[in-house]
């Protein structure tokens, strides 16, 4: 059972205009998610996280959205640049993280 | 800050031999540790947490036998895989939480295991 859902497995943007890549989640007691970014043959690397009483996070570049009503969070990157093509995890903390299945982000020159 | 390592970063080794990998954090110190494998073109599974001076907890499905955890220490853990054989070729990740914050782990480089 997918607790955490990042149903789109790729995104393609060109240079300077925003990413917005989504994930879902299942759980309502969920208080805590982050964002991860990943490129092969590496760790992934943290990016941002927003707790649930929040429903905006904002750091340079990045802000992430928590809907709790809907379940649903987004990370919106601006401007998207070259070395944001990666792919990005979201993740919801209990004991453990718990992650999405990644969305591959491509940010076209 | 948040720095965490992993040695070594790849090996090759032989059927049925062990292979031990460490993972550090070098600025932290990490209550809790956890390890991942990662398959191609999938997300991580986690494998085990450790906290310091206690045994592993292992997700199901991980042979504790097989993947042999220990965090002897607030800036060591490492992983055994016993008696590897070529399923067992993947890259595996660690990554560490400390105290300061509770919910964010910071991940290792990772290591790529391949059997032969």
């Amino acid at each position: 059972d997918q607790q955490v859902k990042q149903n789109s497995p790729s995104l393609s943007v060109q240079e300077g205009r925003i990413s917005i890549l989504n994930c879902d989640y299942t759980n309502s007691m969920f208080d805590y998610f982050l964002w991860y970014k990943k490129y092969p043959a590496e760790g992934p690397t943290f990016l941002i996280s927003i707790s649930s009483i929040k429903d905006k996070n904002e750091d340079g570049r990045f802000t992430v959205f928590l809907n709790k009503s809907a379940k649903h969070l987004s990370l919106h990157i601006v401007p998207s640049q070259p070395g944001d093509s990666a792919v990005y995890f979201c993740a919801a903390s209990e004991s453990k993280l718990i992650f999405g299945q990644g969305t591959t982000l491509q940010v076209k020159p | 800050g948040a720095v965490v390592s992993q040695h070594p970063s790849w090996v090759i080794c032989k059927s049925g031999t062990s292979v031990k990998i460490e993972c550090r954090s070098l600025d932290f110190q990490a209550t809790t540790m956890f390890w991942y494998r990662q398959f191609p073109k999938q997300s991580l599974m986690l494998m085990a947490t450790s906290n310091e001076g206690s045994k592993a907890t292992y997700e199901q499905g991980v042979e504790k036998d097989k993947f042999l955890i220990n965090h002897a220490s607030l800036t060591l853990s490492t992983l055994t895989v016993t008696s590897a054989h070529p399923e067992d070729s993947s890259f595996y990740i660690c990554s560490a939480r400390g105290t300061s914050f509770i919910h964010e782990q910071y991940f290792g480089p990772g290591t790529r295991l391949t059997v032969t």
